[in-house]
């Protein structure tokens, strides 16, 4: 089956301590979203990819960064974790044409000690 | 400041019945929207949508209502059944390949 395909499912990081979340794709979309979800609250972009076109949220932190080294992988590097940063992370696909639906992954969860 | 609310945090209802839940919008450039279904360590799974061109999208026990004019769109499940408790977003975009704005969800529980 065509999917949106998160690693790990669970991240334990010490505070500082740089992590990278991983997502893949079957699905051949042109364009892969990174949210972040915490808890009680609704899913927040933090950037995307249009193909190689990297478009970032104007509220991201620096402390965020992504790379997409090709059409199926795209990854979330936080660079310092901090208390604040632990939350769901969620990747998500979509065509980019008009009826443009977003396909999510199942998410990482990320806990910061 | 949201542009995207769901101003019920929850919803009851009887397995059978209707469940219908609700979203407000703020900005009248969204073209489109999108209904979500969560289930807890789970990511937000597609369920139905609706172009703004249109007033009613239904597929199966779904249907959305939008109402332009009131900013407002609905989403009906008919019948509701246990399976269909979860957290439901609603979400709204401007433009295609671009960011989703999400409610911050409806958790809507169907007993038995």
């Amino acid at each position: 089956d065509a999917m949106v395909i998160q690693n790990p499912r669970y991240q334990v990081t010490q505070f500082g301590k740089p992590v990278t979340l991983s997502c893949s794709q079957t699905l051949n979309h042109n364009v892969m979203y990174w949210y972040q979800q915490k808890s009680s609250q609704a899913p927040k972009l933090l950037f995307h990819y249009y193909d190689k076109d990297f478009n970032n949220e104007a509220d991201t932190p620096d402390n965020f960064q992504s790379r997409r080294p090709n059409t199926s992988f795209c990854f979330l590097d936080i660079r310092s974790p901090g208390l604040g940063d632990a939350a769901m992370y969620l990747c998500a696909t979509s065509t980019g044409g008009s009826a443009d639906t977003q396909y999510f992954g199942p998410g990482t969860r990320l806990t910061v000690l | 400041d949201q542009q995207v609310k769901q101003n019920s945090p929850s919803l009851s209802v009887q397995e059978g019945r209707i469940s219908i839940l609700n979203c407000d919008y703020t900005n009248s450039m969204f073209d489109y929207f999108l209904w979500y279904k969560k289930y807890p360590a789970e990511g937000p799974t597609f369920l139905i949508s609706i172009s703004s061109i249109k007033d009613k999208n239904e597929d199966g026990r779904f249907t959305v209502f939008l109402n332009k004019s009131a900013k407002h769109l609905s989403l009906h499940i008919v019948p509701s059944q246990p399976g269909d408790s979860a957290v439901y977003f609603c979400a709204a975009r401007n433009q295609a390949g671009t960011a989703l704005i999400f409610g911050k969800g409806t958790t809507l529980s169907v007993s038995s």
